[in-house]
């Protein structure tokens, strides 16, 4: 079965500094996909950054990247230089598998509200 | 380009009622799923479509249906509304080969 755990109710960060936000799964796929959206109150689910199992190198998309270590079967955001703009709901989702003649539904963490003061 | 677009944004209906939710995806995109939030939780699959056809289904009755038209445009259609319902239902279009998935500003539905 797929799982995606993410441990961390609530971050806090100050703005400017980097946060990370942890996520582990579980899957005995061997395609999967990583993925990490950002929900503000709005409720819009907005795309942050993909990370494939086969992509030798972590995915980066401007000041988000995304710590893939796949023996530890792991998917850490890493917000860099954080604004007042990314307070928001942040989950983790895996998709698997990830290709071919089936696409797998996502699966989704509880999420972790992230908080960013001045 | 337009990312993946749902109509409408709120809608309020009365138990018993049937609904229907639209979705257009992003350019190109080829396969289009359905999501129930409700609040405070994670997103749940309810469907999957590609070519025209139900895919995948999660774990939702036969009160929630669906349908994709040939320019990838879908809908969901829920029957006989009871309060449980409530939530906020989101589209996400993608390829079938993988890659990137986006989803829409979602249908915040309730149900009185």
């Amino acid at each position: 079965a797929q799982k995606i755990t993410q441990t961390q109710p609530g971050m806090f960060v100050q703005e400017k500094e980097a946060v990370t936000l942890d996520c582990t799964y579980d899957t005995s796929d061997q395609s999967y996909g990583l993925f990490w959206y950002k929900q503000p109150s709005s409720g819009e689910m907005i795309f942050l950054i993909y990370q494939g199992s086969y992509d030798e190198q972590n995915a980066t998309e401007g000041r988000y990247s995304l710590n893939f270590q796949k023996a530890r079967k792991s998917a850490n955001l890493v917000i860099s230089a954080s604004q007042l703009g990314d307070s928001a709901m942040y989950f983790c989702a895996m998709r698997a598998p990830d290709r071919g003649s089936t696409l797998g539904r996502l699966y989704f963490g509880r999420g972790t509200q992230l908080t960013v003061w001045p | 380009d337009a990312g993946v677009t749902q109509s409408p944004t709120h809608l309020i209906k009365t138990r018993g009622q049937q609904v229907t939710l639209r979705c257009s995806p992003k350019s190109g995109h080829d396969t289009v799923s359905w999501y129930q939030q409700a609040l405070g939780q994670g997103p749940q699959f309810i469907f999957q479509y590609y070519e025209e056809e139900e895919r995948q289904r999660g774990n939702f009755p036969d009160r929630f249906s669906g349908h994709q038209f040939p320019n990838y445009s879908s809908e969901l259609n829920v029957n006989a509304l009871l309060l449980g319902d409530s939530a906020l239902y989101l589209c996400a279009s993608s390829l079938l080969r993988g890659g990137e998935q986006f989803f829409g500003p979602g249908t915040r539905l309730t149900v009185l």
